[in-house]
């Protein structure tokens, strides 16, 4: 799985656009890029995922760089239940058995404040 | 959408009791994984499931084991509860569908081994 990189905390201010880099670029054309957070004491939820078009659903959009090494995550209308982190993974889609796990890096602590 | 349910959310045992953890999910998913997750260390994954009676070691097997009986549950079975395996455990399931489909978490169970 290509390596990402991500800031390790941002701020956002509540009702405001939060805009949550990824750096990929050592990505290869069969990696999907995926996003999931966590709220803490909480298990990791899937927000959205894309190959090379932008993806948008109830809970974000997700904007890929033409060239595919980095992405955005966008939530559009933050709100305090969206105080998390924030973990950007890229891997294959065709893994299968233990390959097919997850590994989160560090990711990204959103504080969304009033 | 997809439900994954834990059993327990909160859980105390003593060393040497054997314990079972349970998962549930509603969406008829093929895969099943369970991990745990500790500070520093990430997401590591246990074991993995991609049928009913179907199983596969993952990276940190010694002291678990698993069962699926039927599609939509799977067990995870500490045998002798030891104090390092204090930790939080999460479950997932994915359908096999596209290889690109996300895994699904449950609220995680956080196990504490007295």
């Amino acid at each position: 799985d290509a390596k990402t990189t991500q800031p390790p905390s941002m701020d956002c201010a509540e009702g405001r656009a939060a805009n949550l880099p990824c750096n990929h670029s050592t990505i290869s054309g069969n990696e999907y890029v995926y996003w999931y957070r966590q709220i803490h004491s909480q298990g990791p939820q899937y927000i959205i995922h894309g190959l090379k078009n932008n993806e948008t659903n109830e809970m974000a959009s997700l904007i890929i760089t033409e060239d595919r090494k980095s992405s955005t995550l966008i939530l559009p209308h933050a709100t305090l239940r969206d105080t998390a982190v924030y973990y950007c993974i890229v891997r294959v889609a065709s893994g299968t058995g233990t390959a097919s796990k997850l590994t989160f890096g560090t990711g990204t602590r959103l504080q969304v404040t009033l | 959408d997809v439900k994954v349910t834990q059993s327990s959310r909160y859980l105390v045992k003593r060393t040497g009791e054997k314990v079972f953890l349970e998962c549930v999910q509603d969406m008829d998913h093929e895969n099943m994984f369970w991990y745990r997750q500790d500070p520093g260390l990430g997401l590591r994954l246990i074991y993995f499931s991609y049928d009913v009676k179907m199983k596969e070691k993952g990276d940190i097997p010694e002291g678990y084991s698993v069962s699926r009986e039927k599609k939509e549950r799977f067990s995870l079975i500490l045998e002798s509860a030891s104090t390092n395996q204090t930790s939080m455990y999460l479950c997932a399931s994915r359908t096999k569908g596209q290889g690109n489909q996300p895994q699904h978490f449950g609220d995680g169970t956080r196990l504490s081994i007295l």
